[in-house]
């Protein structure tokens, strides 16, 4: 069976470090990976998604990025954090080209800077 | 563009109650449609899905049915219990080869003794 782990769980961190994300999925080959922000009390703010190696698509400009260094896994990353980057962060994945496209998550990093 | 509105929440209910989280939506094309569940300091777990028109998705004694001719997903449970209190989300992909889900801003759902 499929699983997603991603870690750290927690972190906190101050206003100007980098931040290093990392999700990996098992049991399955050439996922679409997903990175999430949920600021808290609020729904799911897409930030990346990944079809492939190498291949990032952004969905909100921000001073974060994400790279796909293997198949199955997927890294979120900051040179300078921000306070308005704190916040639950989501990694998900989902078959590539399925037909009903339902997307798998992680347990979630929860972000915190101060 | 596609979109989901969901209820406003929170919404609070007695152990056993009636449940009802209303979802509607709108979609470029023809999409499937899914129930999210997130669990206190957890990510979201599917709870069900449903990929055509009067198609019903279950699990856990939660039921929705895929409605086209009103474009909704409302999800509805018999009896609920204090271990359902989380909060839902429901979104959809249009399928036509759109790797996206769209999701509503979620409902926060406490069941009371």
């Amino acid at each position: 069976s499929q699983t997603i782990h991603q870690w750290p769980a927690t972190l906190v961190q101050p206003v100007g470090s980098p931040l290093s994300l990392e999700c990996t999925v098992e049991g399955t080959s050439n996922p679409n990976l997903y990175w999430y922000r949920q600021a808290a009390g609020r729904g799911l703010q897409l930030l990346f998604y990944s079809v492939g190696i190498g291949q990032i698509s952004s969905e909100v400009p921000q001073n974060l990025s994400a790279s796909r260094p293997q198949d199955r896994q997927f890294i979120l990353s900051s040179k300078k954090l921000l306070l308005s980057d704190s916040g639950f962060y989501l990694c998900a994945w989902s078959v590539t080209l399925a037909r009903t496209g339902e997307q798998y998550f992680g347990p979630g990093t929860r972000l915190t800077v101060t | 563009g596609n979109s989901v509105t969901q209820m406003e929440g929170p919404v609070t209910l007695s152990e056993e109650a009636f449940l009802t989280i209303n979802c509607t939506y709108t979609a470029t094309g023809y999409p499937s449609l899914f129930w999210y569940v997130q669990y206190p300091g957890e990510g979201l777990q599917l709870l069900l899905k449903a990929t055509k028109a009067d198609d019903k998705g279950s699990n856990k004694g939660f039921e929705a049915t895929y409605r086209k001719e009103t474009t909704s997903f409302h999800l509805e449970k018999g009896s609920v219990q204090v271990s359902d209190s989380a909060v839902y989300f429901c979104a959809l992909r249009v399928d036509f080869g759109n790797e996206k889900l769209t999701f509503g801003t979620g409902t926060r759902l406490t069941i009371i003794p």
